[in-house]
């Protein structure tokens, strides 16, 4: 079964840093495009960071532009998210999500599970 | 950037039909996908490309887009369909989502 597996989430102090990690199974990651999206408590889904298939193509929303880098290790099926200088309001359920490789789409259709990231005092 | 907007709330009887809708300027031109999102779990994909159906997810589901709106219509509506509802769109190098919109099946 095709799945997308979050760890590395946490409790982190503000201005502190977590390595998120996404690992993969019964695909080829290097074959797809992956993203970050996370969740507030109580509140809506945040898109926050994109890679290529090849890991050389990166985007970021605004709220993580210069905090966060997304990575991937294709030889480890594996998909990273690494924050640094986290804020309370990086409190969330962070998402790794695949990208339809097909070329039908550019949806995301398939997530994985999330892992917290609480970030406080 | 791009915004859209969705109606916070949509209630429907049970057995009637839901539409969803998601707004934004001449968004007709967009690619418009939607996710489903119950309580407590990760979202799941139920249009994708306005109007398509990925594999698993019941004919109920349809979408449609035109002009300054895509919308989300759910025929006969289950209790199982009470859920939060999202669009998404991609708007250059940058990924929107809706602000979600939760369905209460009356």
């Amino acid at each position: 079964e095709v799945q997308l597996v979050e760890s590395g989430g946490g409790l982190v102090q503000p201005g502190g840093s977590l390595r998120l990690s996404c690992e993969v199974t019964e695909f080829t990651l290097r074959n797809y495009e992956m993203n970050w999206v996370r969740q507030a408590p109580g509140e809506g889904l945040e898109w926050i960071s994109y890679i290529g298939s090849r890991g050389t193509t990166t985007y970021y929303a605004d709220s993580v532009k210069g905090r966060f880098t997304i990575s991937k290790d294709n030889s480890k099926n594996t998909l990273y998210l690494q924050m640094s200088s986290l804020r309370v309001e990086d409190t969330a359920v962070y998402y790794c999500a695949r990208e339809d490789g097909s070329g039908a789409s550019d949806a995301f259709d398939i997530w994985g599970q999330g892992t917290m990231v609480t970030v406080s005092s | 950037s791009y915004e859209v907007a969705q109606p916070p709330s949509v209630s429907v009887d049970l057995g009637q039909t839901a539409k969803i809708t998601c707004g934004g300027n001449n968004i007709g031109s967009q690619n418009v996908h939607w996710y489903q999102q119950r309580p407590g779990q990760a979202p799941v994909l139920v249009i994708y490309r306005d109007f398509n159906r990925p594999s698993g997810i019941p004919d109920r589901f349809s979408g449609s887009n035109s002009g300054n709106t895509a919308t989300l219509t759910i025929s006969g509506a289950q209790a199982g369909d009470e859920a939060d509802y999202y669009c998404q769109l991609w708007d250059s190098s940058t990924v929107i989502f809706g602000g979600g919109t939760k369905l209460t099946v009356l």
